[in-house]
Parts: C-alpha cells; structure tokens; sequence
C-alpha cells in the first residue's frame, strides 16, 4: 500500500534552533516526492520535491530510501518559517494522484 | 501566470442538497486534481482528470463526481450532501507527465 507518515502532529522550536520535520514512506517502485506548507490563510504550495535537490527558504530534504524516509530539514528556524507542513508521495507514473501525510504543525517561537 | 482559481470560496448548504465547485487551473495546464481537506482525515484525493477524461479516482462514494471541458476547467458536483461532507475541497493542476501541482485557495463547503 502506497502511504505517507508524518509521526508529528505539532514541533514546537524556539527561534534559531534547528528543524526536523520527519516523513516516512510506503511505496513499491521509484518514489517521488515533495513537500507542501500552507501558512496561515494562504494556499497549499510547493516547497520542494526530490528530485530537484533544491534547497528553499533554506529547508532541504534528502530521500532515504533504505529507512524510506524524506525528512524536511532547516539548521536555524525563523519565525515565519511558523506553518502547516505535509510531506506527500506522488502515485504511480502518469497520474496527479498525490498520497498526502496528515501534516505538522510547525510553530516557532521568539 | 494567474494561479489556479476556485469559486466560490465559502459555501453554506443543508443536507441532502447538491453542491457544484468550479476550478480554473493555470493557463496551459491540461490536468486537474481535486482534494478533500478535513481536520480529521486531512487531504485526500477525489480525482483527477486530464484532456476532459477521468484519468484516477479516489475512494469516495459515487455521490462526487466531476468533469473536464475543453477549455480545461472543471468542476466538482457532490450530491445528497451529508454533515461529513463539510471540508476545504481543493484543485490542482498541472501541465503534463510529472510535473509539479499548483494548488487554488480553495473552496470552504459547510454542511448544516
């Protein structure tokens, strides 16, 4: 079965301090995958996918694929880095079906 | 580019009414996704469709459906809503093979 975990429903860091959100994966076959973070009364978007090995807002994520993981990584968080994160899996080739994990909330505090 | 847009954006309707949900995704894009964002079971995906055809659906009961016009809009239609049908429903889209989704704002549907 293709399913995404986030184990963390809420991570609670102060300013400056390093972040890891984590994600593991469940998936036969090549896997790709992404993060999304939705702040506060804005859209789900893009913040990156594996594939493309960028690094945004200073977040990066590396593919793991012996533990299956894809955790979302930042050495010094901000403030405004405060959201809902979700790591999702992107289905077999040839579809838009992304596999959604249930997302964490990532508060940052002064 | 605009953005993918959703209309309306809030909507209030009783139980056992119909509901249809439009999408306009960005210019180009051929594919449209739909997602439903609850608090308890978080996004899960509906359907997709691509070139006006169903390419995928999700485990939903056939009371959603939608479709794709030429132009690549879409729209969503749920029927006999129910309470559990309150939720943030969502579009993507995207253009073509494994391309990145672009999300719209969404549209807030309240069940009473």
């Amino acid at each position: 079965a293709q399913r995404v975990t986030q184990p963390e429903k809420l991570l609670s860091v102060f300013k400056g301090a390093p972040v890891e959100l984590k994600c593991n994966y469940s998936y036969s076959g090549s896997p790709e995958l992404f993060w999304y973070v939705q702040y506060s009364r804005q859209r789900l978007q893009l913040l990156l996918r594996h594939i493309s090995r960028e690094s945004i807002k200073g977040f990066t994520a590396d593919l793991n694929k012996g533990e299956t993981s894809f955790h979302l990584k930042k050495p010094f968080a901000q403030e405004e880095d405060s959201a809902m994160y979700y790591c999702a899996l992107l289905g077999s080739s040839n579809t838009g079906k992304l596999i959604f994990g249930q997302g964490t909330t990532l508060q940052v505090k002064p | 580019k605009a953005g993918v847009t959703q209309t309306p954006r809030y909507l209030i309707k009783t139980r056992g009414q119909q509901v249809t949900l439009s999408c306009s995704p960005i210019s180009g894009h051929r594919s449209v996704s739909w997602y439903q964002q609850t608090p308890g079971q978080g996004l899960q995906f509906l359907f997709e469709y691509f070139s006006e055809t169903q390419r995928n659906k999700g485990n939903f009961p056939g009371r959603f459906s939608g479709r794709q016009f030429s132009n690549s809009r879409s729209e969503m239609n749920v029927s006999t809503l129910e309470l559990g049908d309150s939720a943030l429903y969502l579009c993507a889209s995207r253009g073509q093979g494994r391309e990145t989704q672009y999300f719209g704002p969404g549209t807030r549907l309240l069940v009473l």
